[in-house]
């Protein structure tokens, strides 16, 4: 299957900083990405739908000035946590859809490692 | 909305066991859906992708059908190993444009030797 990578796989940090998470499709180009949020023992919570070249769809709930989302080319998209704290810890996981299957019954997501933060 | 439940939460069972998760949603209309594993700090691997118009998929050791009118899809894992120890989330795609996926919160599965 396709791959998708993230950078970095964990992250420890000040309160206070910013920290950003990329997310690249290595072998495709991904015009739609998504970050998801994941609490101990929880599902994936979509934060977030990432667009190349126009603005992120955020979910509700969801503070779009904290959590700012870049798709500046069909490969990459990064999550930037602005002034992180404690409650921001949690893994961060992004996915790329599919463009070879999107509209099609096949349709499907090739997510990412995960990328661990952990705010002090 | 659609909403995907999994039950159960968690299941143990020693090696060998046939197992039997289960998910439902509450929108028989998707696109397809898709039964992932996640080991513990890892992303998620797909396993099996049914469409809407399919009853079942088959991988090695592992079987998934779905039943849409009645909102039910099973994994089934036969012969359990202890490598099977994971998590498995059930996703529903809905086919809207933006090709959004609807998560379970997942069966914790343990097989012990």
């Amino acid at each position: 299957g396709a791959v998708v990578s993230q950078h970095p796989s964990w992250v420890i940090c000040k309160s206070g900083t910013s920290v950003k998470i990329e997310c690249r499709s290595l072998d495709f180009q991904a015009t739609t990405m998504f970050w998801y949020r994941q609490f101990p023992k929880q599902s994936l919570m979509l934060m977030a739908t990432s667009n190349e070249g126009s603005k992120a769809t955020y979910e509700q709930g969801v503070e779009k000035d904290k959590f700012l989302i870049n798709h500046a080319s069909l490969t990459l998209s990064t999550l930037t946590v602005t002034s992180a704290h404690p409650e921001d810890s949690s893994f961060y996981i992004c996915s790329a859809r599919d463009p070879r299957t999107s509209g099609s019954p096949q349709e499907t997501q090739y997510f990412g490692p995960g990328t661990r933060l952990l705010v002090l | 909305k659609q909403e995907v439940t999994q039950i159960p939460a968690a299941l143990s069972v020693p090696e060998g066991e046939n197992l039997v998760l289960n998910c439902s949603f509450t929108d028989s209309a998707i696109y397809n859906l898709q039964w992932f594993r996640q080991d513990p700090g890892k992303g998620l691997t797909s396993l099996l992708l049914i469409q809407s118009s399919q009853r079942e998929q088959t991988s090695g050791r592992l079987n998934a059908s779905l039943d849409k009118s009645s909102g039910r899809s099973t994994l089934y894992i036969a012969a359990s190993q202890p490598g099977d120890s994971a998590t498995y989330l059930c996703a529903v795609n809905r086919g809207s444009t933006l090709g959004r996926l609807y998560f379970g919160r997942g069966t914790q599965l343990t097989v012990w030797p």
